[in-house]
């Protein structure tokens, strides 16, 4: 079945770095764009950016330029989210989502990761 | 970008009633809004794409209407299983965004 299977829960400092991984199965890794998404505790839904599995170009949020790199490996059909200068406000559940359509974009989302929850504390 | 507001924020029903959620858009978004649903602990579910389509395996009761700046969730008959946070998401323009939530409470 189609599923997106994320990384586990991790801890950081401030300032340090975070890497999250997306591993997408059941379909053409290709063919469907990818997106993170993140939530604050108790907060609502933020998006943070778009990959495109295919070239590996990107698109992001514009309060995230400069501190977010998403990048793809085709080989493992494994997407990433890197979020450098960890604040607290970052400490969150980040989760990836694929979009309904291949061919749409952006789009509503169908298939979510089951969310990773990053910890930013001294 | 496009500001997605939702009401109320919170709603207190009884199981069998009638539930109507909200969500304005500070910019015309034709038919370009989906509507979630989110249980504590897991990740949002795709109601309703492109205002009202339901999508794959959702229940007839959840019906999504509007286009514009206005729509409307209406769930015609609340299972205990909807007490949940339901989010609209608007795809019209970059960036992506989403409302703030409208918190459906069991009464």
């Amino acid at each position: 079945q189609v599923q997106l299977v994320q990384s586990g829960a991790e801890v950081k400092k401030p300032g340090a770095s975070v890497k999250v991984s997306c591993k997408a199965s059941g379909y053409p890794f290709t063919s469907y764009y990818l997106h993170w998404v993140r939530q604050a505790p108790g907060q609502g839904l933020e998006w943070m950016g778009i990959i495109n599995p295919s070239a590996g170009t990107t698109n992001y949020a514009q309060k995230f330029q400069g501190r977010v790199t998403m990048t793809r490996d085709t080989s493992t059909s494994t997407v990433y989210m890197e979020v450098s200068s960890l604040r607290s406000e970052d400490t969150a559940v980040y989760y990836c989502a694929r979009p309904l359509r291949p061919a749409i974009t952006p789009d509503a989302f169908d298939i979510w990761g089951q969310g990773t929850m990053v910890t930013v504390s001294s | 970008e496009i500001v997605l507001t939702q009401s109320p924020a919170t709603l207190s029903l009884s199981p069998g009633e009638r539930a109507t959620l909200s969500c304005r858009a500070s910019r015309s978004l034709s038919s370009y809004l989906a509507w979630y649903q989110q249980k504590p602990g897991q990740a949002p579910r795709l109601l309703i794409n492109d205002a009202s389509n339901r999508a794959t395996g959702i229940p007839a009761r959840f019906s999504g209407s509007g286009s514009g700046t206005d729509f409307t969730l209406t769930i015609s008959s609340l299972e205990p299983e909807d007490f949940a946070v339901y989010y609209c998401q608007q795809r019209s323009n970059w960036p992506i965004t989403f409302g703030q939530g409208t918190r459906l409470e069991m009464k």
